[in-house]
Parts: C-alpha cells; structure tokens; sequence
C-alpha cells in the first residue's frame, strides 16, 4: 500500500509566480491535511480538506493561498505571485474515514519551496 | 483553543542513557494526543499515541509516553538512547470532537552523544 505522495519533492519559483504543490493520499483516505514548515520551527495547519469540501482553512493566508481536493485526482495546494516568505517545507497528510483512526495522520515526504 | 508546549527546542543525551522529552497541552475537550518522529528531510512518522484507556501509551522503536491528565501533560520517554533516535520529536493534540484538526508542538531536537 504506497503512502501519502507528494510532488514535486524540490520547487523553485521565483517572485510573482505560481507554485503548485499536489498530494495524493493513501489509498482508502478521503480527509487530507496541509502543513507548513518554516526552518527551526514546527508544522502549522493550513488547511483540511474532504473529498470536494474544505472543512478547516483557518490557518490559511487569506490571500494568495488555495487548497482543493476534487473527486477524481490529487489534493493541490496552489500559492500565486509567491513572495520569499513562502519558502518552507509543504507537507501533506492523510487519514481514514473511519474515526476509529482517532486522527492519527499519515504524512508525505513533503514539498520543499523555494522562492528566489 | 488546543495548544501544544514542547520544553526545550534541544535535548542532547549520551547514548545508552534515559531519553524524556516533555510536552503540555491544553484542550478543553479530551484531547487525542501524539508523538511524531521527523528524520531530516522526511515527512513526519507516528511513533505513539493516546485516545482512551491505559495513560501508558507504548509506541515504536521503545518508547513510550504517559498520558497525565491532572499535569496536562504527555512526555516521551526512551529507557535508552540509540544514535539512531537522533532525530525531530513533535508533540501534537487533536480535537476529538471532529474533524481531526491537529496542532504540533514546535518540535524538539534530539541529540545523541557516542
């Protein structure tokens, strides 16, 4: 069974462009999470996500930042006109359906951005 | 509001010895609580957690971590350091109450000394 997938794994964009970061969840997973990492610092919540539905996005920057997770297809998390501020790590997580799981989160190797 | 409060940013220990690394949380529901391993440029693996029942809580590579409801806490602890348990431990809490939201300690380095 692959686990949570992400890609790319190194992203380079420079100033004012699009970043676009994708996160297929592991197989049987129909709730995904996104984390930010700055250097030194822990994970922030950004956003989480159903299938078609965005249920939590309060650690979402209300500008720039998007996050969906269609029917068909990988979760994709898109930042446009990126700013320096953006490099981080971008990590993924995925979990059941099931509450049986009691919100244990399965992560992807992330997405490391950086803005230049 | 969940939070999370992990006491030292570094803990280094020489290897062989007693590994704790401390964590508090606040939650006004009862919490689901975690630990997480991160190696250096990998994701984040479970190593333990806490939903219900015994507050002593086993997880991989031999350690375990007690769940203490009056001290708010949930500390990591390893009888003895391998080099290999070199590496990023964050605390986290869930809301179980839905939808599984989770917020993370800000992390705690561990070192280990041959």
């Amino acid at each position: 069974n692959a686990g949570v997938m992400q890609n790319p794994r190194h992203l380079v964009r420079r100033r004012g462009q699009e970043a676009r970061l994708r996160c297929s969840p592991m197989k049987g997973h129909s709730h995904v999470y996104w984390y930010r990492q700055l250097p030194e610092e822990g994970l922030k919540f950004m956003v989480y996500l159903q299938k078609e539905n965005i249920i939590d996005e309060s650690g979402m920057p209300k500008e720039r930042f998007s996050a969906e997770f269609p029917k068909e297809g990988p979760s994709i998390l898109r930042i446009q006109q990126v700013v320096r501020g953006d490099s981080a790590a971008y990590f993924c997580a995925s979990s059941p359906t099931s509450s049986g799981s009691a919100g244990e989160q399965y992560f992807g190797p992330g997405t490391r951005l950086t803005v230049t | 509001a969940q939070s999370v409060t992990q006491l030292g940013s570094h803990v280094s220990v020489s290897e062989g010895a007693l590994v704790l690394l401390r964590c508090n949380y606040s939650s006004s529901v009862p919490p689901y609580l975690f630990w997480y391993v991160q190696y250096p440029n990998q994701g984040l693996q479970l190593l333990l957690k806490y939903t219900t029942g015994a507050t002593l809580v086993k997880g991989i590579n031999g350690f375990e971590a007690e769940f203490k409801k009056s001290e708010t806490s949930f500390h990591l602890t390893k009888p003895s350091a391998h080099m290999s348990d070199a590496a990023e431990y964050f605390c986290a809490v869930s809301d179980r109450g839905g939808g599984f939201k989770t917020i993370f300690g800000a992390g705690t380095r561990l070192f280990v000394k041959a």
